[in-house]
């Protein structure tokens, strides 16, 4: 039973168009993540949060951006879609110590047209 | 370097097969360690973690070299439905960071 939702699923758009990705998570966890995955590919962390109001980028340069207002939201927003960013967004949480790794969610396709 | 090297494969076995798995770190201050398992198209899920006795769970073993800085993952009486990428993850710094991963791919 997933504890860290993702919606939507699969989002096909136009190009131009801002987006936002929900990621939400029931189990209190204060570390949050965005991972960028194309097919067949490595994961790139883009963006993390360590808890409520904090934001960092991460290794990999993204145009979109997230906000952290609530522990269990993490949503990431793409002002302007453009075919470029079509990928797989996945998003994880963990608790602080790290001993039971990252909760990943089902993630979100996103192919921009 | 990298902080997580992994061989990409693919590794190609027969069902039954017994499969070795090779990850280094550059990190010596790491302090957790994972093997994750992702299927094509899928999220990644936890496998097992590392722990620097070794640990089994029933036909997968893992085991941590620190003064080598490696992790190896093997897989015994390998099933058509261990066909996956298997991603070696290090903890650094307050995160997690992820192998490319090996890609396994068992044959009838």
């Amino acid at each position: 039973e997933a504890d860290i939702y993702q919606t939507p699923r699969y989002l096909v758009i136009g190009t131009g168009k801002k987006i936002t990705l929900e990621c939400s998570q029931t189990m209190g966890h204060d570390k949050m993540y965005w991972y960028q995955q194309d097919p067949g590919m490595e994961l790139h962390l883009i963006h993390y949060s360590y808890g409520v109001n904090s934001t960092e980028k991460g290794d990999l340069s993204s145009e979109s951006t997230v906000s952290r207002i609530r522990t269990e939201h993490f949503p990431l927003t793409l002002e302007s879609a453009r075919p470029s960013h079509t990928s797989q967004y996945l998003c994880a949480s963990s608790e602080p110590g790290l001993l039971y790794g990252y909760t990943f969610g089902s993630g979100t396709r996103l192919t921009v047209v | 370097r990298k902080e997580v090297e992994q061989d990409p494969g693919p590794f190609n076995v027969p069902e039954g097969a017994t499969v070795a798995f090779n990850c280094t770190y550059s990190n010596s201050a790491s302090q957790s360690f994972f093997w994750y398992r992702q299927d094509c198209r899928k999220e990644p899920k936890l496998l097992m973690s590392v722990y620097s006795s070794g640990n089994e769970d029933g036909r997968f073993t893992a085991q941590l070299n620190r003064a080598s800085q490696y992790i190896s993952l093997l897989i015994r009486d390998s099933k058509l439905s261990d066909s996956a990428t298997y991603l070696c993850v290090v903890q650094s710094q307050g995160n997690l960071i992820f192998g490319k991963g090996t890609k396994l791919s068992v044959k009838p």
